[in-house]
């Protein structure tokens, strides 16, 4: 059972524009929302957090949206750039399931010049 | 300040064999966890390890073993490999195991069984 459903599987956008993906969980238990970006060859590196207790958090060109009641949350990549094409993962866990990781089966972004 | 090293970063195993992969956090972490990363699965959890002791684990066959040593180093061992096994193996780390917060994960093993 997938725990985070992770949409869309393949992003194109264009430089400078907004890139945004979308994860839904059904474990109303999770606390700890991460956003995971991977390039090739390389392991997940964190990129951005978010905790239920608030509903945006930005960092940069990146911000979170979270919607609780939907068991939603979005990344968005503002002025999305070239060196932004990497390989995106959501993440739910809970001190609860001994701080596993749930993740999302990953959005491909690419960033045309 | 170094990362989450791995090693080796590549293995060739035929299948039937057995192969330990080797992890050494970031220096002050003591927690360890193991992740498989294959294109049709994603990522996922294989176990964690926090002060020599196995915290949590997975759903993977007893063929996936792992421990940890006194310096929070951490091993994984498989056990008579499947063609299935092939796959990215991804260690990270993070300081402790109480509170809700990211790890950091190394480049990883990729484990190719033939």
């Amino acid at each position: 059972q997938q725990q985070v459903k992770q949409s869309p599987q393949s992003l194109i956008v264009q430089k400078g524009g907004i890139s945004i993906i979308n994860c839904a969980y059904e474990n109303t238990a999770f606390d700890y929302f991460p956003w995971y970006q991977q390039f090739p060859g390389k392991g997940p590196a964190l990129l951005i957090a978010i905790r239920p207790d608030v509903s945006e958090k930005k960092e940069g060109r990146f911000t979170i949206s979270f919607n609780k009641s939907a068991k939603q949350f979005s990344l968005h990549i503002m002025d999305s750039q070239p060196g932004d094409s990497a390989t995106y993962f959501c993440a739910a866990s809970t001190e609860n399931t001994g701080n596993q990781f749930y993740f999302g089966t990953g959005t491909s972004l690419t960033v045309i010049p | 300040k170094a990362g989450v090293t791995q090693t080796p970063r590549y293995l060739i195993k035929t299948r039937g064999q057995q192969v330990t992969l080797s992890c050494s956090p970031i220096s002050g972490h003591r927690s360890v966890s193991w992740y498989q990363q294959t294109p049709g699965q994603g990522l996922q959890f294989l176990f964690e390890y926090f002060s020599e002791t196995q915290r949590n684990k997975g759903n993977f066959p007893g063929r996936f073993s792992g421990r940890q040593f006194s310096n929070s180093r951490s091993e994984m061992n498989v056990s008579t490999l499947e063609l299935g096994d092939s796959a990215l193996y991804l260690c990270a780390s993070r300081w402790g195991t109480v509170g809700n917060y990211g790890y950091t994960f190394g480049s990883g093993t990729r484990l190719t069984v033939v």
